[in-house]
């Protein structure tokens, strides 16, 4: 079993959707981060929690420590956001162990 | 503005090959490392670095080989012992001190064999 699970696999999204993607972990973790790749394979990070909730624009993530679970909302999808979002956690040292990803494709 | 530079975005290897790829970094990060992804799988960790003149092996370092000579650099070379190197590789880097927010990430490398 994986330390870090995301769910759904992949999504598909009429352009103006709400959309959660989830992440559940099962180590201890110091923090963790949204990441969104293109597919040219670059990588951004969109944020790093390590409690509560934070928002950009139309993205907003929150964590729930005790849960050991996080979620990626993203309000008023447009085709732009189509991409993998990637949950990855700082497992108690500065390595990363990453999720396997969210495919998301949103159709105009 | 700084950032982690990757060269190239694409490189072919013919079999029996060593490659390296090539990680630059100007964000004055004492940490980097090296990751590799395959289709339907999490990036996995190959090699990281937390110091000049310093290394240690990741989960799948096994064909792979990196130095780390100056601050700013840490090139990884896939080994002809790497028996299935055709992957998306990605390097990163982390300035531990200041926290988990300064990590940063390069576009990548996508190495394929002829």
């Amino acid at each position: 079993k994986n330390e870090v699970e995301q769910s759904p696999q992949n999504l598909t999204a009429q352009e103006g959707e709400f959309i959660t993607i989830n992440c559940s972990y099962s180590v201890g973790i110091s923090a963790l981060h949204w990441l969104q790749q293109h597919p040219g394979g670059g990588i951004v990070s969109l944020f790093m929690l390590s409690s509560g909730k934070k928002k950009h624009g139309r993205l907003i993530a929150t964590i729930n420590i005790q849960e050991k679970h996080s979620s990626l909302h993203i309000t008023a999808s447009h085709p732009r956001d189509s991409a993998v979002y990637i949950c990855a956690v700082h497992y108690n040292t500065d390595k990363l162990i990453f999720g396997t990803g969210t495919r998301l494709q949103v159709f105009p | 503005d700084g950032g982690i530079t990757q060269s190239p975005k694409y490189l072919f290897r013919k079999e029996g090959q060593n490659v390296t790829l090539s990680c630059e970094q100007n964000l004055n990060h004492d940490a980097m490392y090296w990751y590799r992804q395959d289709p339907g799988q999490g990036l996995r960790l190959i090699y990281y670095s937390q110091i000049v003149n310093d290394f240690q092996k990741g989960d799948i370092a096994e064909g792979y080989s990196v130095s780390r000579e100056k601050k700013e650099s840490f090139p990884l070379t896939v080994t002809s012992a790497q028996k299935n190197p055709t992957a998306f590789y990605l390097c990163a880097s982390l300035n531990i001190g200041a926290g988990f927010s300064t990590q940063h990430f390069g576009d990548g490398t996508r190495l394929s064999i002829l």
